[in-house]
């Protein structure tokens, strides 16, 4: 089944505990992105990826790194997390990012206390 | 900078009622407009992807319409029901730009 898959699906921990919210995906595809998504501000990319080894930062990158070492996976790292990064995390895959559609994963829900 | 722009924000409308929704972009350097669906406690879903200046697209009782000239697209729910209440995003993406611009997306209640 052709599938974006996140781990951990929830997730509290504490500030400056360094985390891994993990993204796979099984459709061969280029694209890859981190969104996060906060009530009242949409969907808001934190970082994108075009191709292994291509990483871009998005609209909301502070605090949080990412890499394409594999084509099937994005890892999202939040290496001191903080309160404000208390959110709603989609990891997303596309073909190309222009004219084929987005397959999101399920979400992660983490919370910083 | 880059904005899209959705409305209503919020629509309640009774079961069996027709409705639709407006997403705004940039007219300029257009290359291609999406359209999702959000349900509650979900991920996002494709609707549409839309690159044509009069384009409509169709999937049941949904439809969408664009214009890239004047930089709007239409999204059409026809005898609207309960399942169809979801948040619904549009994104654009420009021929400069790398990457989506979402709307922060209308969401709609359809009451049995």
């Amino acid at each position: 089944e052709a599938q974006v898959t996140q781990n951990p699906r929830y997730l509290i921990t504490v500030t400056g505990k360094k985390l891994t919210v993990t993204c796979s995906q099984n459709m061969n595809h280029e694209y890859m992105s981190w969104y996060r998504q906060d009530p009242g501000l949409g969907l808001r990319q934190i970082y994108y990826s075009m191709n292994v080894e291509v990483t871009d930062k998005g609209d909301v990158p502070e605090g949080y790194k990412v890499s394409r070492k594999e084509k099937r996976n994005f890892p999202l790292i939040l290496e001191s997390p903080s309160p404000n990064q208390t959110s709603l995390y989609f990891c997303a895959s596309s073909l190309w990012v222009a004219n084929n559609e987005q397959f999101f994963g399920p979400g992660t829900r983490l919370t910083v206390l | 900078i880059l904005n899209v722009e959705q409305s209503p924000q919020s629509l309640h409308v009774q079961e069996g009622d027709s409705t639709n929704f407006t997403c705004s972009f940039p007219s300029s350097n257009f290359y291609a407009l999406h359209w999702y669906r959000w349900e509650t406690a979900k991920s996002p879903e494709a609707l549409f992807v839309m690159t044509l200046n009069g384009d409509e697209k169709k999937k049941g009782r949904i439809s969408a319409t664009l214009n890239t000239k004047e930089g709007y697209s239409y999204l059409y729910i026809k005898g609207s029901q309960p399942e169809d209440s979801a948040t619904y995003l549009c994104a654009f993406y420009a021929g400069n730009n790398r990457k989506l611009i979402w709307g922060l997306g209308t969401s709609l209640a359809v009451n049995p």
